[in-house]
């Protein structure tokens, strides 16, 4: 079956550590997104990538990178330069440009210890 | 810059009433999308709107937008316990590529 596959479902960082999120779609969708999820708030966009090899940042870019080397996979590294990185992160795909429909992935709860 | 408004952002209210949440937007959409989300869990596509006038209906829920208003509304009938969950939406200006902007969620509880 098609979707998006987040990994890991939880992440514990230690202050000062970088981590990565993985996210994976086989739905040949050329679009990717990240969402950041604080308690009682709304998403709020990271990242997001029309077509391999290019992205573009969001609202909250900093302290956070990506890369895009692959159609199916679009990784978000969280860096020590992101002060409060505890969050819900979301990962979601959507067919190009004038077609409707967003897909999200499970999404992986990254906790600082 | 694009913002979107949900009101209310929490509501509590018994088995069997009906109530609308309220979506407001500040710039010319695309689309419209409503979400459901369950705690700890991802987002569940309940609606996606895309012209003015457009109605849609799932069960209890039913969903409108007025793009003149740049308003869009989430209806709910005959409220059940299994409603419970907070609901989003989400609007599209970027012609499909630029990703969706968000209000800050309604947070529905439905008491028996």
């Amino acid at each position: 079956d098609g979707g998006i596959t987040q990994s890991p479902k939880y992440l514990f960082r230690k202050e000062g550590q970088n981590v990565t999120l993985s996210c994976e779609q086989n739905l040949n969708h050329d679009a990717m997104y990240w969402y950041r999820q604080d308690p009682g708030q709304g998403l709020r966009l990271i990242y997001y990538s029309q077509i391999v090899n290019d992205f573009q940042k969001g609202d909250i870019a900093e302290g956070y990178s990506v890369s895009r080397e692959k159609k199916e996979s679009f990784p978000l590294t969280v860096t020590s330069a992101q002060k409060n990185p505890t969050a819900f992160y979301l990962c979601a795909s959507s067919p190009f440009a004038g077609v409707s429909g967003y897909t999200f992935g499970s999404g992986t709860r990254l906790t600082v210890v | 810059e694009l913002k979107v408004e949900q009101n209310p952002l929490f509501l509590s209210m018994q088995e069997g009433k009906n109530y609308t949440i309220y979506c407001n937007y500040s710039t010319t959409s695309d689309r419209l999308y409503w979400y459901r989300q369950d705690p700890g869990k991802s987002l569940e596509s309940l609606f996606v709107l895309l012209s003015n006038g457009a109605v849609k209906q799932e069960g209890r829920l039913m969903a409108s937008l007025d793009t003149k208003a740049r308003l869009s509304t989430l209806h709910i009938t005959a409220a059940v316990h299994d409603l419970s969950a907070t609901y989003f939406c989400a609007v599209d200006s970027g012609g499909g590529a630029d990703g969706l902007t968000f209000g800050k969620g309604t947070h529905l509880i439905i008491q028996p």
